[in-house]
This record gives C-alpha cells, structure tokens and sequence, in this order.
C-alpha cells in the first residue's frame, strides 16, 4: 500500500488528453512540492516533472502539472505513442521523514 | 553530462551484505548536492532507501535505517549502499541518483534529476 494514491491504469488515444491523479495527506503533498518521474520498461526512472509543475529542460510542453491541497495530477495533451510508460509521483513525508511514492500508473496508448 | 553508474554484485545470499557503489562522473561531489539511493523490487513500484549529504549527514527510511549504511567517498568521486541481513525482500533494482533542489519556508523542493542505469541485486542462497 503506497502513501501516495495513484490509478494503476490509464489509456488514452492518440491526440488525446489524459490526466493522472496523485492523491496524498498534508504531511506530504499537503507540505511539501511534487515530482514526477517517467519510466519505460527495463529502464531508469527518468524526472519529467519537480516544484509541481516544472519541466526539465527536454521534457516536451505537452506535459503539465497541477497541485490543489493534497492532490496533484499530471495531465499529457496531444497523447503520442512513445508516452506509453509507467508514471510515479513523489514528495517528502513529514510523519515518516520519508519520501514517499505513488504505486504507479501504467498509460496505455490505444 | 552527469552519469552515475552503479556497480556491486548481482547475487546476495540471505542474512549476508548486500554493498553496491555508485561511481559519478560529469560533476564533482565534492560541489555539493545530495545523493540517494532508491529500489524496485522486480514489476512493483519505487522505494526510497536513503540519501547523503556532501557534509556526511544521512537520511533513512525508517522502515531499513537499522540495516542500510551510506557513505561517500569523495577522493573517488562516488558513494555507497550496504544493506545488512538481507532476505529475499530485499531482491530489487537498486538505482543511485542526485538529489537536486533546496528546502525553504514552503518546504522540500527536492528532485531526483540524474539516475544511474540501475543494477538487479537478487537475494538467494
């Protein structure tokens, strides 16, 4: 059982705009900026989003994050094939002095 | 460029140490940053293990912190995991990555910006 909640899965067509939810507590998400992390199968996690909503340099504009409270969400407009890939959120636990990760959710581009 | 690249063995057996390094090349670190280690056990999600500042201070999950050590050795410009008592729970990907970021008045602005490839460390007798 993870700290932070996310939907194991989440499809989407091509051109699409998909959104994946990442709901926390206030000793995490409520206090603390959220991460983003992209991973393709057999591959290294790879940061696409920090302070909740900033991109990396290289990360295309079609990602985008929100925070409200003690959720957040990642949103991919214009959905491309090679977005098909495992998204984790994280953030600092105060209560566990910790950081804590979402389970994952696994997009499938239909 | 930043690289890390981790390095250990890739077979454990239960109740013996599990020691990985991770070298890092393309920024000194001795500059500064933190440094972390995170795992996966196979087709499940991520875990933070544990992170080093350049000061040596260290910072556990407090569900390993009584079996996790981690060092850094700047003269070599890379740190250390070792993971005590093993059992087959521990069997996962373990990654090293840089912690970038800072923490104010609103809190941790902490990121994990650069990881290593990862390496398979298997917990078996």
């Amino acid at each position: 059982q993870s700290v932070l909640t996310q939907p194991p899965s989440a499809s989407g067509t091509p051109g699409q705009r998909v959104t994946i939810s990442c709901s926390g507590s206030s000793s995490n998400i409520g206090s603390h900026t959220l991460t983003w992390y992209q991973q393709f199968p057999g591959t290294a996690p790879k940061l696409l989003m920090y302070d909740n909503n900033q991109r990396p340099s290289g990360v295309p504009d079609r990602f985008s994050g929100s925070k409200s409270g003690t959720s957040a969400s990642l949103a991919i407009s214009g959905l491309q094939s090679e977005d098909e890939a495992d998204y984790y959120c994280a953030a600092w636990d105060d209560s566990l002095s910790n950081w804590v990760f979402g389970g994952g959710t696994k997009l499938t581009v239909l | 460029q930043v690289q890390l690249q981790e390095s250990g063995p890739g077979l454990v057996k239960p109740s013996e140490t599990l020691s990985l390094t991770c070298a890092v090349s393309g920024y000194s670190i001795n500059s500064g940053y933190r440094w972390s280690w995170i795992r996966q056990p196979p087709g499940k999600g991520l875990e933070w293990i544990g992170s080093i500042y350049l000061s040596g201070s260290t910072y556990y999950n407090p569900s390993l912190k009584s079996r996790v050590i981690i060092s850094v050795d700047t003269s070599r410009n890379q740190f250390s995991l070792k993971v005590s008592s093993v059992t087959a729970a521990d069997t996962a990907v373990y990654y090293c990555a840089r912690q970038n970021g800072y923490y104010d008045h609103t809190g941790s602005h902490y990121y994990l910006d650069y990881w290593g490839q990862g390496t398979l460390v298997t917990v078996t007798s």
